[in-house]
């Protein structure tokens, strides 16, 4: 099974800040058919369900902010925040679809300092 | 507008079962793969379950493998998640998620999810 390790657990910036999410696989999640990477990530705020920011590790889903940005490939990723708004206050989760069991990273909880 | 909205959640006695639907709206139903993730309070998501669009092949994460049965009924846009032999592990929020292609991919939209507590 592939494991998401994220880091670090807990973000604290100020507004403005760029806050910067990474994401490691146990395994590649490049599937060389394709040049694709199996990696989205994931935007939970307090008491609501996740919300898809990034797939295919950096194209941004319709609608979200162009601050939000994603890179990496292979096994190393990274969610960045280019200039931190109070709204952006959240968990932030990786997961791979590459192979089931599709699995979740720990979570990055980012506040505002 | 796509709609996900569960069902079925509560307070059940270790041992016991429960059965959780998810009424779909808004989209071709039968085109997207289905998922189940759960959330134990303040922890992470994990992933439960997937079953593809024509309902032929389903996955399973180990930790419910053996207990847990996804199913859908494509003329009614439902989903289902049968649980059985439930424990005190298995207290979470369950979300059901649409794929965004016919088995597993990325998920794009999420249910409210369903409070599920297993105490006696």
């Amino acid at each position: 099974d592939i494991v998401m390790t994220q880091s670090p657990d807990f973000l604290a910036l100020s507004l403005g800040e760029r806050a910067t999410i990474k994401c490691k696989s146990s395994q590649s999640v490049l599937y060389n058919s394709n040049n694709k990477n199996y990696l989205a990530w994931y935007q939970q705020k307090p008491g609501q369900p996740p919300k898809l920011l990034i797939y295919w590790a950096s194209i941004r889903e319709s609608g979200v902010p162009d601050r939000f940005s994603g890179s990496g490939s292979g096994t190393d990723f990274t969610l960045t925040i280019s200039s931190l708004q109070a709204e952006d206050v959240a968990v932030y989760y990786c997961q791979q679809y590459y192979i089931t069991p599709l699995a979740f990273g720990q979570g990055t909880r980012v506040e505002i300092k | 507008q796509v709609q996900l909205v569960e069902s079925g959640g509560g307070v059940v006695q270790p041992g016991r079962s429960l059965r959780l639907s998810c009424a779909a709206s808004g989209f071709n139903f039968a085109t997207f793969g289905m998922h189940w993730v759960r959330q134990a309070p303040g922890k992470g998501l994990e992933w439960v379950a997937v079953i593809w669009n024509d309902g032929n092949k389903e996955d399973y994460a180990d930790s419910v493998k053996g207990r847990f049965t996804i199913s859908r009924d494509n003329s009614r846009n439902t989903l289902s998640l049968q649980i059985n032999s439930l424990r005190a592990e298995d207290t979470a929020v369950y979300y059901c998620a649409k794929s965004t292609g016919k088995g597993t991919y990325y998920l794009d939209y999420w249910g409210q999810g369903t409070l599920v507590t297993v105490s006696s």
